[in-house]
């Protein structure tokens, strides 16, 4: 148990709809990172936010957004879904603002576009 | 695309056999991490590689950072069926001092026992 926790666990949909993923954070870290997982693109890095900011951004589409709220949980906003949203989606959290530290991924959510 | 490179994509070895997987980046890392994914979970960090030519070891894995800083292996001695699972590196580029882990695709490695 790396202490990030992630909500739902599994969530399936209709294209055209729009989700929200939940992940609290580790006690005392900082940092939220998303991450997208598909079986042909890998681990993909979506957003970074720190103590509420945005600290850097990957791969993200527009139909997606993201916030960190000043409890420090983040939340993963996906709109207009396709079928290719279709992913595991991680947060991970650190303890600071550097991607050099250690990662410590949650249970991730199974998204499923129909 | 990916701009972490690894292969192999798939690994089967054989229980108590050695292997060796490698992550090669197009531009130079100021650190590499490697985590482990186990099947239905979530990726575990194992280790991070600043130094140039660093030789960081855990238990039966040894991890290595090239003297250029723009590769990195896993070798695993003596497999076992816990070994079982999908190994990652993510490098830092040295361009990216914030947020941008560059993952690689993963090995996914079977051990047959």
């Amino acid at each position: 148990d790396s202490g990030v926790t992630q909500t739902p666990k599994h969530l399936i949909t209709a294209t055209g709809q729009r989700v929200t993923l939940r992940c609290s954070p580790r006690s005392g870290d900082l940092s939220v990172y998303w991450y997208q997982q598909s079986l042909d693109q890998g681990l993909q890095f979506l957003i970074q936010y720190y103590n509420g900011e945005e600290r850097a951004k990957g791969n993200i589409l527009e139909r997606f957004s993201a916030q960190q709220f000043p409890d420090l949980h983040s939340e993963l906003n996906l709109s207009s879904l396709e079928l290719g949203d279709s992913a595991l989606y991680f947060c991970a959290s650190s303890p600071g603002v550097h991607a050099a530290d250690t990662q410590y991924f949650g249970p991730g959510t199974r998204l499923t576009v129909l | 695309g990916q701009q972490v490179m690894q292969i192999p994509q798939y690994q089967h070895v054989q229980e108590g056999e050695d292997f060796t997987t490698y992550c090669n980046s197009s531009t130079t890392l100021s650190n590499i991490q490697w985590y482990k994914q186990r099947p239905g979970g979530h990726p575990v960090f194992l280790i991070q590689l600043v130094k140039s030519g660093e030789v960081k070891k855990q238990k039966r894995l040894t991890f290595q950072f090239g003297e250029a800083k723009k590769n990195s292996s896993l070798h695993i001695t003596a497999t076992q069926t816990t070994d079982v699972g999908t190994y990652f590196c993510a490098g830092l580029r040295t361009t990216d001092s914030w947020g941008k882990l560059q993952f690689g695709a993963g090995t996914q490695v079977v051990v047959t026992p």
